[in-house]
């Protein structure tokens, strides 16, 4: 099956901080990846979808400026937590979907970011 | 707007007890995905099954099975003869059935296999 990576797996950062998860599809291309944020015993919820070589589209409540993602290639969609703080600390989980077709999405394993 | 519940927030059996993990679903629209995925502890999603909403065919998969009502806007999973490696939260999930869409997750439910 496809498979999507992310970079770092974990990653602790001091308040103040900025800090970039990497998400990449590995064996596909994909025009849309999504990035999804869970707090500790919660579900996950939708930050925003990231289309290539356009702006990403954020959900409401979620601040364009502190989490900046950038999707350069087909392969490749960044989210970077600018200006860290302790609230930030959470598990951040992307998936990408696959081209075309019946656009599967397929889930990275997720980057747990903890900011002190 | 798309929501998804799952009311069970915690269940705990005793390993081979057959368990049932209730989704309710919320969609305006005609044609969606429905899915269940898996997160163990390491974090990571494992994915389970995606059924569109034409198919309410009840599928079985080893000791998996899943049961569509449209009627009743449920898709209902069902582990037969649980295992301790089965403890994990589950989720169930909804998207728009046109291109890449997003997903809208449930609450989750904790399942514990107790030995």
């Amino acid at each position: 099956g496809a498979v999507v990576s992310q970079h770092p797996s974990r990653v602790i950062c001091k308040s103040g901080t900025s800090v970039k998860i990497e998400c990449r599809s590995l064996d596909f291309q994909a025009t849309t990846m999504f990035w999804y944020r869970q707090f500790p015993k919660k579900s996950l919820m939708l930050m925003a979808t990231s289309n290539e070589g356009s702006k990403a589209t954020y959900e409401q409540g979620v601040e364009k400026d502190k989490f900046l993602i950038n999707h350069a290639s087909l392969t490749l969609s960044t989210l970077t937590v600018t200006s860290a703080h302790p609230e930030d600390s959470s598990f951040y989980i992307c998936s990408a979907s696959v081209l075309a077709g019946t656009y599967e999405q397929y889930f990275g394993p997720g980057t747990r970011l903890t900011v002190t | 707007a798309q929501k998804v519940t799952q009311a069970q927030t915690e269940i705990s059996v005793v390993e081979k007890e057959d368990v049932t993990l209730d989704c309710v679903y919320e969609t305006r629209d005609t044609t969606y995905y429905l899915f269940w995925y898996k997160q163990p502890p390491s974090g990571e999603l494992v994915f389970l099954i995606r059924r569109n909403s034409f198919d309410e065919q009840n599928e079985i998969s080893g000791r998996y099975s899943w049961n569509f009502q449209k009627s009743t806007s449920s898709f209902n999973f069902t582990i037969t003869a649980s295992q301790v490696v089965d403890s994990a939260v589950y989720f169930c999930a909804l998207s728009e059935w046109k291109g890449a869409q997003k997903l809208v997750f449930g609450q989750g439910t904790r399942l514990t296999i107790n030995p």
